[in-house]
């Protein structure tokens, strides 16, 4: 198993650019999520899917968006992208419907806004 | 809406050392789970507690799960070059998703 895979590890976007991060999983996982991790920083939630066709908000989706249209691959957007929007961005994934699975993590796509 | 809380932000430590990490909720947790987050690297999962009290062991890591189920500590003992990282603690918001604590960075000095 390949676990959970991001594309691409690292990108620089200009200001006004759109972009999609795409993360895949093959451990048939049901929950999937989005973060990002700001220099030095802890993650924050931009959105998750708790299965295909299903999504929800997390703490901080303005200027994202995402779809979940497989069970094996999450893409997020970014829209018009602004130097605020500069960070790493890992995907994760989990097992089953409850928090007491592990999430399990992608390598990240690092991103910079100029 | 809940917060969870890390001291220190940053910890840095002699080679050989003992280091601890604790981390702290605003409401009381059904489980806590651990991650390992190597520089430039992804977070790994640790290690979960689920009862309160609870202690687990790996190796020279040793967490511990609050009697309240809100707060909970990792002490590492005999710190090792390996051992750098950021360590986060990450409670269940609901059944679908987890807060991230702010998390410790480890350095070692060799």
């Amino acid at each position: 198993n390949a676990g959970v895979t991001q594309t691409p590890k690292f990108r620089i976007l200009k200001i006004g650019q759109s972009m999609t991060l795409q993360c895949t999983q093959d451990m048939n996982h049901n929950y999937m999520y989005w973060y990002r991790q700001d220099p030095g920083m802890g993650l924050k939630l931009i959105y998750y899917s708790v299965g295909a066709g299903i999504t929800d908000k997390g703490e901080v989706p303005n200027g994202y968006n995402v779809s979940r249209s497989t069970t094996e691959d999450f893409p997020l957007r970014l829209e018009l992208a602004a130097p605020s929007q500069t960070s790493v961005y890992f995907c994760a994934s989990s097992r089953t419907t409850n928090s007491y699975n592990e999430q399990f993590f992608g390598p990240g796509t690092r991103l910079t806004v100029l | 809406g809940q917060q969870v809380m890390q001291i220190p932000q940053y910890q840095h430590v002699q080679e050989g050392e003992d280091f601890t990490t604790y981390c702290n909720s605003s409401t009381t947790l059904s489980n806590i789970q651990w991650y390992k987050q190597r520089p430039g690297g992804h977070p790994v999962f640790l290690i979960q507690l689920v009862k309160s009290g609870e202690v687990k062991k790996q190796k020279r890591l040793t967490f511990q799960f609050g009697e309240a189920k809100k707060n909970s500590s990792l002490h590492i003992t005999a710190t090792q070059t390996t051992d750098v990282g950021t360590y986060f603690c990450a409670g269940p918001v609901g059944n679908e998703k987890l807060t991230f604590g702010t998390g410790t960075r480890l350095t070692i000095i060799p």
